[in-house]
């Protein structure tokens, strides 16, 4: 079956440590896009990536940092400059065909120790 | 900044009866519109979606409506059910498809 597969589930970060946050997508979707998500909040946009090997900037980029050197992954990076990295982490994909339509992963729960 | 904004953070409604659900957008150069439904620990799902040049558009039980003139869009959710209980965001897509969501509406239904 085809889906958009995010890894791990839960998470924690000690002070000064990166963490990545795994997403695979099989959909043969062509963008990826990365959402940060607080409690009673919307969802912000950290990173979205059209194409492979490129990716623009979202609202919070800020301490966070991404690749997409496949088609079918798009890793997010928390950084130790993320002063507040506490949050839901959600990915998603879409053809660039379906405008709007995106489909997203289960997410992951990024906590601080 | 521009972005996509909500009235209510919380609606209550009564089973069985019809839920609108209200959305202001900002940026004018939006030209897709989307509404998604997101249950507790899961990601946002596709409900329906509208473009710009659509004033009305309908689903199984949900229909979109935008006017453009006051950047307003609303999802309106016919004979609500128990399973219908989740936040609902909208979305706008402007055409360099960074999409934008909302801060979201709670729908809760009441017995």
């Amino acid at each position: 079956d085809g889906g958009i597969t995010q890894s791990p589930k839960y998470l924690f970060r000690k002070e000064g440590q990166n963490v990545t946050l795994s997403c695979e997508q099989n959909l043969n979707h062509d963008a990826m896009y990365w959402y940060r998500q607080d409690p009673g909040q919307g969802l912000r946009l950290i990173y979205y990536s059209q194409i492979v090997n490129d990716f623009q900037k979202g609202d919070i980029a800020e301490g966070y940092s991404v690749s997409r050197e496949k088609k079918e992954s798009f890793p997010l990076t928390v950084t130790s400059a993320q002063k507040n990295p506490t949050a839901f982490y959600l990915c998603a994909s879409i053809l660039h065909s379906d405008r709007g339509k995106l489909f997203f992963g289960s997410g992951t729960q990024l906590s601080v120790l | 900044g521009e972005s996509v904004g909500l009235h209510l953070p919380t609606l209550s409604v009564q089973e069985g009866d019809n839920s609108i659900i209200n959305c202001a957008y900002s940026n004018s150069a939006s030209d897709y519109f989307i509404w998604y439904k997101q249950e507790s620990g899961k990601g946002p799902q596709f409900i329906i979606d509208i473009r710009s040049n659509m004033d009305k558009r309908q689903g199984q039980r949900v229909t979109v409506l935008l006017n453009k003139t006051v950047k307003h869009l609303s999802l309106q959710i016919a004979a609500t059910q128990p399973g219908d209980s989740a936040v609902y965001f909208c979305a706008e897509a402007p055409p360099d498809d960074k999409i934008i969501f909302g801060k979201g509406t709670r729908l809760h239904i009441l017995p």
